[in-house]
């Protein structure tokens, strides 16, 4: 089955600076590729997701690449802010899977002022 | 517009006791659903999903099952807890023909 791999595990920076936050899959035929931010106790909540056919994507301070070939793809976040710190996992799915979703392991952002 | 229901939203459980977790669905129809678990400071894992009622698709044998009795009910269930259950439970939905998955609240449980 699928693999995502994510790293760094923990990533702290001081307020302003970038963030990069990368996650590597192991299934070619993967072709969905999310990003969730989970806040202390809560819910995880898609902050933004990219889909095979794109090499790139914006939102405002937020980014997501991919490069297919070397089946990798990162979250960039620029500007950081102290609301930025809290957990933020990669996922894929695709191929035949129903939209199930294979999550790494996460990554605790932590922004200090 | 959809919105996404669990409860109860925490529990604590002993050992060897039963356990019934309930999601719905509002304002949708015919979702994809998913049960997932996120062990304190781990990933989620996908226990289970389901595309249409009575359909069901486990992804990690334990003692844990799942259910979908109407459109927009997913319920999980265990006859025994374990120690091992103990986590978070989310569950998520997601239109057909779309990709995005949606999480509800989540239910905590401690099983002691």
């Amino acid at each position: 089955g699928e693999n995502v791999e994510q790293h760094p595990s923990t990533l702290s920076v001081q307020e302003g600076d970038s963030a990069v936050i990368k996650c590597t899959y192991s299934d070619s035929a993967s072709n969905y590729f999310p990003w969730y931010k989970q806040e202390l106790g809560k819910r995880p909540q898609l902050i933004i997701d990219i889909r095979s056919n794109v090499g790139e994507k914006k939102d405002q301070r937020i980014a997501v690449t991919l490069n297919k070939t070397a089946k990798h793809f990162s979250l960039h976040i620029t500007e950081t802010q102290p609301e930025d710190s809290a957990v933020y996992f990669c996922a894929s799915a695709g191929g035949t899977s129903y939209g199930k979703l294979t999550f790494g392991q996460g990554t605790i952002l932590t922004v200090h002022p | 517009s959809q919105t996404i229901h669990q409860w109860p939203a925490t529990l604590v459980q002993p050992v060897g006791s039963p356990l019934s977790l309930e999601c719905t669905v509002e304002g949708t129809s015919n979702p994809n659903l998913y049960w997932y678990r996120q062990a304190a400071g781990r990933g989620l894992q996908l226990l289970f999903y389901s595309v249409g009622i009575g359909q069901i698709s486990s992804e990690v044998p334990q003692n844990l099952s799942a259910s979908r009795p109407q459109d927009r009910q997913f319920i999980l269930s265990s006859k025994k807890l374990l120690l091992s259950d103990s986590g978070f439970y989310l569950c998520a939905w997601r239109s057909w023909g779309t990709d995005t998955q949606y999480f509800g609240p989540g239910t905590r449980l401690t099983v002691l």
